[in-house]
């Protein structure tokens, strides 16, 4: 069965690093998201993309935050200059269309110290 | 602004009882709802989506409901098992067509064998 898969499981970094999650959405999904969970939080809403563009960006989501799906299989969320705040559980998510069922993907632990 | 509360917080069965896990949200105009399951650290598992048109959705042990005008949905978990031991999310689209999904903070459920 397809399913969103995300590398790494786990980010260590350094505060003021930069960091690439990567995240292969489901073949035929067109809309994609990034949301993120801090530990014994809600889980958040960062982004949507589609049709190569981002639809919809949170309070969250700052000039720090950028998102590129460089090729036909790919999603990726950059932090360019991280923050201990950003110490997160991030997913990836994807759907065919915005009404339908969305899938989301392991996760990728990042911590920054 | 869409708000999405989960009660309760947490809950303790004995394993074969029958359980309710409730969830709330502030604004009505939703088109569908969906709930997830979490196991500790790990990603997200979609149990069930279902749709503003429907007002029931069933898979295996698992029923969800969804009353619209009172802005309410429940997950009824049928003779319950020590494998169902996890945190069940629900979670609404948000304003705006993008599918971005307003998580409630969850149920965390422990099944006693």
């Amino acid at each position: 069965e397809p399913e969103v898969t995300q590398t790494p499981s786990h980010q260590v970094t350094q505060m003021g690093q930069e960091v690439i999650l990567r995240c292969v959405p489901i073949s035929n999904h067109l809309y994609f998201y990034w949301y993120r969970q801090i530990l014994g939080q809600k889980v958040e809403f960062l982004v949507s993309f589609y049709n190569n563009e981002i639809s919809e960006k949170s309070e969250i989501f700052d000039d720090q935050f950028s998102v590129e799906r460089p090729d036909g299989s790919n999603f990726t969320l950059k932090i360019r200059s991280t923050k201990l705040e950003d110490s997160a559980m991030y997913f990836c998510a994807s759907t065919k269309d915005v009404d339908n069922e969305q899938f989301f993907g392991p996760g990728t632990r990042l911590t920054v110290l | 602004k869409q708000e999405v509360t989960q009660i309760p917080a947490a809950l303790s069965v004995p394993e074969g009882e029958n359980l309710v896990l409730n969830c709330s949200f502030t604004d009505s105009a939703i088109y569908n709802l969906q709930w997830f399951r979490q196991d500790p650290g790990k990603g997200l598992t979609s149990l069930l989506l279902i749709q503003s048109s429907q007002r029931e959705q069933t898979s295996g042990r698992l029923n969800a409901s969804l009353d619209k005008s009172s802005g309410r949905s429940t997950l009824y978990i049928a003779a319950s098992q020590p494998g169902d031991s996890a945190t069940y999310l629900c979670a609404v689209p948000g304003f705006g067509n993008t599918g971005k999904l307003i998580f409630g903070q969850g149920t965390t459920l422990q099944v006693k064998p």
